[in-house]
């Protein structure tokens, strides 16, 4: 059964104060990693895919990678805009389509 | 274009009361996805339509539960006899390949 476990549960940050968020998780057969940013009363945002070890992804303050067991999204000078539930999900290779998604990270960034 | 919309956005019914979610993909998206997010959860998978062939039903958790989509359109989430363990954002994702893109979502009461 896949696994995806989402650390930490909330993270409070002072803007400019850099750090990241940790994805582990277990699927025999790891179609894609997904990362989500959810915020309050909004469905999903899609952020990032990545589909191999050793692969990266950026996207303004944003940086996703990832390895065989777990990936990392590291915020870089955060800003208060980037508060929010930050979600990361897996893909079977094969078998059940859907994604199965962590629990969140819900991120505070405070001016 | 149109992203994925939802109706209604709040929905607050009494215990034992049916409830119809509703759901308008992407144009052109094939496939269609019904999850559920408990207050401070994660997304938890409910079915799975891709085009013409049979629903993933895996995910329903009782068979109260139940999802229509005729062919690529619209799809409508069916809860019968609710209970108050059904109150819950109940999220619509459509999808053309890998990526997920999500409606606002349907906030479900059940008093």
């Amino acid at each position: 059964e896949d696994q995806v476990t989402q650390s930490p549960e909330a993270l409070r940050l002072q803007e400019g104060e850099s750090s990241s968020l940790n994805c582990s998780y277990t699927v025999s057969g790891l179609r894609g990693l997904f990362w989500y940013r959810q915020d309050p009363g909004k469905g999903p945002e899609f952020l990032f895919t990545l589909y191999s070890a050793g692969e990266e992804k950026e996207k303004e303050r944003l940086k996703a990678t990832l390895t065989k067991k777990e990936s990392f999204l590291h915020i870089t000078a955060p800003k208060p805009e980037d508060s929010a539930t930050y979600l990361c999900a897996v893909r079977h290779y094969t078998g059940r389509r859907a994604l199965t998604f962590g629990s969140g990270t819900r991120l505070q960034v405070q001016p | 274009g149109a992203g994925v919309s939802q109706s209604p956005s709040n929905k607050v019914t009494e215990k034992g009361k049916d409830v119809e979610l509703r759901c308008d993909p992407i144009s052109g998206h094939t496939a269609l996805y019904w999850y559920r997010q408990r207050l401070g959860q994660g997304l938890e998978f409910l079915i799975y339509f891709q085009g013409n062939s049979a629903p993933d039903k895996s995910g329903l958790p009782s068979d109260r539960f139940s999802a229509e989509r005729t062919g690529e359109s619209v799809s409508t989430l069916t809860i019968q006899r609710t209970q108050q363990e059904d109150s819950a954002v109940y999220l619509c994702a459509s999808s053309l390949r890998e990526v997920d893109f999500f409606g606002p979502g349907t906030r479900l009461t059940v008093l």
